[in-house]
This record gives structure tokens, C-alpha cells and sequence, in this order.
């Protein structure tokens, strides 16, 4: 199993409309959750942090939950502009730990 | 505005030359990381250093594969002898501890004939 999934997609939505992806992790003891976007043929960017009791930016938000091993991501009124990869990102609970990135889902958004 | 800086951009060589690429990290970060990324296998983590200290090497194949910091300023990755199979993106990114946001560089392309 890897140590975080997400699923690949594509998922291709029309423009406005609300998509969610999720990501589960494998090892309980992780500290930090983060979201990454990556356009094509670019670096990979933070979108948001993802907190304990969830967050909010804009027309994103973020939960995670600790005891399912996962954490989600919701757009709201999707833009043209939204289209990316969208990658899953958790964080070692030591320094003993690795950073682990998820594959990646990608996001198309139509007219 | 601070960036990670990564050289060189592209980079096509033929198999069994040796390939390096550099990396300039955000000055002040303390943490520099390496991945590699390809349609396949998507990022993956290959050396990671704290504090100019290796902490972590073992997603890297070590008898081609070598990654140094010679000083704050300076990360490098060897291949040598580079592989057809070693064509790909590779990202380095740097950051201000283990658990925060992780600011990568554009990548060097790396095509091996």
C-alpha cells in the first residue's frame, strides 16, 4: 500500500461547479497536511495548509480526518483557472521521517 | 522575491555520460530536498539534508546516484553513469524545517538518449 493515495482522476467538471478529491495516508503518527497545485510543466506550489479543525480560503477548504487517515479537498464555483494537478502532501511526525507526496489528481475545467 | 534556483533547465545527454545539476536554495532555509518526476511514478523523494546533513538518501539508487551540499548556498545531484530510465524532472525544493511549506525551484529536464 502506498503511504498516501489519491486518486488520479481526471476529473473534468464544468466551470462553477464543486469538486472534491481526497487523499488517505498510511501512517498514523503524521504531523503535517498540506495541499499542493501543479500546472503543467511547472513546480509544484502550496495551495493551503490543512488544519486539524479544518480551513477555509476563499472558495477552497480543507479537512482532515485523523481517525479515517485522510484529508480532503473542496472547490467551490470552479474557475478555467483551477485546472492543475492537484497533489497531497503529508509530513513526517520526526525528522527520522519523509516528506510524501501523493500522485497527484488532476482537475479539468470546462466552459 | 526568493526563489530556489536550479541550473540547468534542460539538459539532453547520451547514456553512460555523467549528468550533474545544481541547486540554490531560498537563503535562510536549512532544509533542501530532491525528487524526481515523471508521468509514471509522479514525485518522488530522493535525498533530503537538514542543516547541510543527509538525513535521508535511500529513495536514491546509490551506485549511479549521488547528492551533496559542499556549503549553504549549493546543493548538487550525480549521475554518473546516467541511464536512459533516468529521464525526467528533478525538482529541488528548500524549506525552513521538516514539517512547513516546501518552496520548489522550475526543475531541470533531463533527457537521456
Amino acid at each position: 500500500r502506498k503511504e498516501v493515495e489519491q486518486d488520479p482522476g481526471p476529473f473534468n467538471v464544468p466551470e462553477g461547479a464543486t469538486v472534491a478529491f481526497n487523499c488517505t495516508y498510511s501512517n498514523s503518527a503524521s504531523q503535517s497536511f498540506f495541499w499542493y497545485r501543479q500546472d503543467c510543466r511547472k513546480e509544484p506550489k502550496l495551495l493551503m495548509s490543512v488544519y486539524s479543525s479544518g480551513n477555509e480560503d476563499g472558495r477552497f477548504t480543507a479537512q482532515l480526518n485523523r481517525a479515517s487517515q485522510y484529508i480532503s479537498l473542496l472547490i467551490r464555483d470552479s474557475k478555467l483557472s483551477d485546472s492543475a494537478t492537484y497533489l497531497c502532501v503529508v509530513s513526517p511526525y520526526s525528522s527520522a521521517s519523509k516528506i510524501i507526496f501523493g500522485s497527484g489528481t488532476r482537475l479539468s475545467i470546462r466552459p | 522575491d526568493a526563489r530556489v534556483t536550479q541550473t540547468p533547465r534542460h539538459k539532453v545527454t547520451e547514456m553512460g555520460q555523467e549528468v550533474t545539476m545544481r541547486c540554490q536554495p531560498i537563503l535562510g532555509h536549512n532544509t533542501v530536498f530532491w525528487y524526481r518526476q515523471t508521468m509514471m511514478q509522479g514525485l518522488e523523494l530522493l535525498a533530503y539534508f537538514r542543516n547541510r546533513a543527509p538525513l535521508d538518501d535511500s529513495g536514491m539508487p546509490k551506485d549511479r546516484f549521488s547528492a551533496e551540499m559542499p556549503d549553504a548556498t549549493l546543493a548538487t545531484l550525480k549521475i554518473q553513469p546516467s541511464e536512459p530510465r533516468d529521464s525526467a524532472v528533478y525538482f529541488c525544493a528548500s524549506g525552513l524545517d521538516l514539517y512547513g511549506e516546501l518552496f520548489f525551484g522550475e526543475g531541470s529536464r533531463l533527457t537521456v538518449l
